[in-house]
């Protein structure tokens, strides 16, 4: 257990259905960054939030968005999905903004499956 | 951030060193180099990193050349349970941009 939580662990959906990916990031660890990787490709980054804002931002869809909340939970959420949009969407947290010497820790990951 | 290049697969036999290799010639002085692996489509996990003097841990021993424009990941006695792709990046510790852009990397198999 790294001690970042995703949840859930699977999700199946619909075709234009929008859905919200979950992650607790280490505790102590103000910084949450999300990643999408589909099927035999590497790691994307979508975008980070420090302390509750947003500080970078990656291919990030329009259709997708994220945020951080108060006690540093932050939520993925994707709209109007795409088949395309199947993919394993990790979560990783680090303690602050300037990234502590051992870098990120990842969660295990949501695997989204769009119908 | 710098960019990386690895090889795209490597294979090693079961309980012999694992040499991973990593070129980064581009690397500034701020940069350090880490290496992460990614079990099969498990969370990708921290290995080690290093800013130019070679270190050792645990789990693999990094060794940078003197000009720093490359690096080798040594995992000592490979076992099955080291199958994984692995990421070697460059990027500053410090930075306002703090994002980890990940390459390809190698897949590395372990054989019996």
């Amino acid at each position: 257990d790294s001690g970042v939580t995703q949840t859930p662990k699977h999700l199946i959906t619909a075709t234009g259905q929008r859905v919200t990916l979950r992650c607790s990031p280490r505790s102590g660890d103000l910084s949450v960054y999300w990643y999408q990787q589909s099927l035999d490709q590497g790691l994307q980054f979508l975008i980070q939030y420090y302390n509750g804002e947003e500080r970078a931002k990656g291919n990030i869809l329009e259709r997708f968005s994220a945020q951080q909340f108060p006690d540093l939970h932050s939520e993925l959420n994707l709209s109007s999905l795409e088949l395309g949009d199947s993919a394993l969407y990790f979560c990783a947290s680090s303690v602050d903004l300037q990234v502590a010497n051992y870098g990120y820790t990842f969660g295990s990951g949501t695997r989204l499956t769009v119908v | 951030d710098a960019k990386t290049t690895q090889p795209p697969s490597m294979d090693c036999a079961e309980g012999r060193a694992a040499n991973l290799p990593c070129n980064h010639s581009t690397i500034s002085g701020n940069e350090y180099v880490y290496w992460y692996r990614q079990i099969h489509s498990q969370g990708p996990q921290y290995i080690i990193h290093g800013l130019k003097n070679n270190e050792t841990n645990e789990m693999a021993s990094l060794i940078i050349t003197e000009d720093r424009k490359s690096s080798t990941l040594i995992l000592p006695h490979a076992t099955l349970r080291d199958t994984a792709v692995y990421y070697c990046i460059v990027r500053p510790t410090y930075s306002s941009a703090s994002k980890i852009i990940f390459g390809s990397g190698t897949r590395l198999s372990i054989r019996p």
